[in-house]
């Protein structure tokens, strides 16, 4: 079963529309990060949470955590067509590894 | 640039050939991953080093695989004896540790044919 489950699995939106994304962990979460990927390339790192209630913002996109839902979102105000393209949240489970969820693909409509 | 670099970007290989691929991470990091994505699913981990000890692998990698990490520095990962099933983009990233920002290369695609 998958341990970073990511909803829903594909969007699209209308350039300038808001959007909610999101990863939630059947299992303690002990950091939780988000990556953007483009087709055939590699991550880019977007941001990392680290504490319940914690939010980052990085332009228009806001991420927040929920520890006690083990669960975080992502959020983009005013989408634009550079906002297209894959959202993945990694988390530290079991103290170890980086796991990943199977990403959210963004198309935004111009 | 002080990113993570992969070498080859692109690899096509005959099964039953080997292929080696080859991570330098930023500097100073002492964590450094390896990861396997196919089409429409997220990275799944192979294996990970803390400086040069190989700290964790994956029941994903097989005995045809292997990674060295000498002198805790580049990352050379291993395909024996390649299968069509081994095709997929191999990614590399490294940190400053546990629960520390992990950066990515722009990863290797390996297509077995």
């Amino acid at each position: 079963s998958q341990e970073l489950e990511q909803s829903p699995q594909s969007l699209i939106v209308q350039e300038g529309k808001n959007l909610t994304i999101n990863c939630t962990s059947s299992k303690t979460l002990y950091g939780l990060y988000w990556y953007k990927q483009k087709y055939g390339e590699g991550l880019i790192f977007l941001m990392m949470l680290q504490k319940g209630g914690e939010e980052k913002s990085h332009e228009k996109i806001t991420a927040k955590l929920d520890e006690k839902k083990q669960q975080s979102s992502l959020h983009i105000t005013a989408s634009q067509p550079s906002h297209a393209g894959i959202y993945l949240c990694g988390a530290d489970i079991a103290n170890s590894k980086l796991t990943f969820g199977k990403g959210i693909t963004l198309s935004v409509r111009p | 640039d002080t990113g993570v670099s992969q070498d080859p970007r692109h690899k096509i290989t005959k099964r039953g050939q080997n292929v080696t691929f080859r991570c330098d991470p930023i500097s100073e990091h002492n964590r450094l991953y390896w990861y396997r994505q196919t089409l429409g699913q997220g990275p799944e981990f192979l294996t990970y080093f803390q400086n040069e000890a190989q700290l964790e692998k994956s029941r994903l990698l097989s005995d045809r695989f292997s990674a060295e990490r000498p002198k805790g520095s580049f990352s050379t990962l291993e395909i024996q004896r390649t299968e069509q099933g081994d095709s997929a983009m191999y990614l590399c990233a490294s940190s400053r540790g546990t629960f520390r920002e992990a950066f990515f290369g722009q990863g290797t695609r390996l297509t077995v044919v």
